[in-house]
């Protein structure tokens, strides 16, 4: 079946650790996200990528890395530099990067600090 | 992109339609109505999305008013597993960030 998938479920840090999550589609999609949820709260955009070889950064990108050298993989790496990592990571990713195509989501990264 | 205004929880019985609203009144010409719901855990769910027409898919039914300030999304036949977080959003389709703004959305409550 057609999705996105997101690994690992769960993911800890320990203090001074990058740590990357994985986020692969094969939906075909051009653009592909990084949100990161806190808990109660809305989604944040860490960063986005509308096309191979090419990101932006989003609202929160401080302390974060993405790469995209494949159309189907987007993985992101939280550096030690993020203070506050503990959050729910969730990757998406839309058919073109224009027009009103819907983002489909994983379903989702839970990272902790140990 | 225009801002959102929806109940923070509703009820609805089992097999009942459901009816979310959405206040957008500020809504420009140029922007979608999407609706997405969360269960606990998961990722977001796409259900529909408008822009001026009422639209259907499996899921659900979306009735944008005609000045297209408001809008409903219809759940038929709800069941016990559409009990969420429904999120209404609002974007403009070309957006260059082509990101998602959730607001507070709507905790819907299915009860037998």
């Amino acid at each position: 079946d057609g999705g996105i998938t997101q690994s690992p479920k769960y993911l800890f840090r320990k203090e001074g650790q990058n740590v990357t999550l994985s986020c692969e589609q094969n939906l075909n999609h051009d653009a592909m996200y990084w949100y990161r949820q806190d808990p109660g709260q809305g989604l944040r955009l860490i960063y986005y990528s509308q096309i191979v070889n090419d990101f932006q950064k989003g609202d929160i990108a401080e302390g974060y890395s993405v790469s995209r050298e494949k159309k189907e993989s987007f993985p992101l790496t939280v550096t030690s530099a993020q203070k506050n990592p503990t959050a729910f990571y969730l990757c998406a990713s839309s058919a073109h990067r224009e027009g009103n195509q819907p983002q489909h989501f994983g379903d989702g990264t839970r990272l902790s600090i140990l | 992109d225009a801002k959102t205004t929806q109940p923070p929880s509703m009820d609805c019985a089992e097999g009942r339609a459901a009816n979310l609203p959405c206040n957008h009144s500020t809504i420009s010409g140029n922007e979608y109505v999407y609706w997405y719901r969360q269960i606990h855990s998961q990722g977001p769910q796409y259900i529909i999305h408008g822009l001026k027409n009422n639209e259907t898919n499996e899921m659900a039914s979306l009735i944008i008013t005609e000045d297209r300030k408001s809008s409903t999304l219809i759940l038929p036949h709800a069941t016990l597993r559409d009990t969420a977080v429904y999120y209404c959003i609002v974007r403009v389709g070309s957006n260059a960030g082509n990101m998602l703004t959730f607001g507070g959305g709507t905790r819907l409550m299915v009860k037998p």
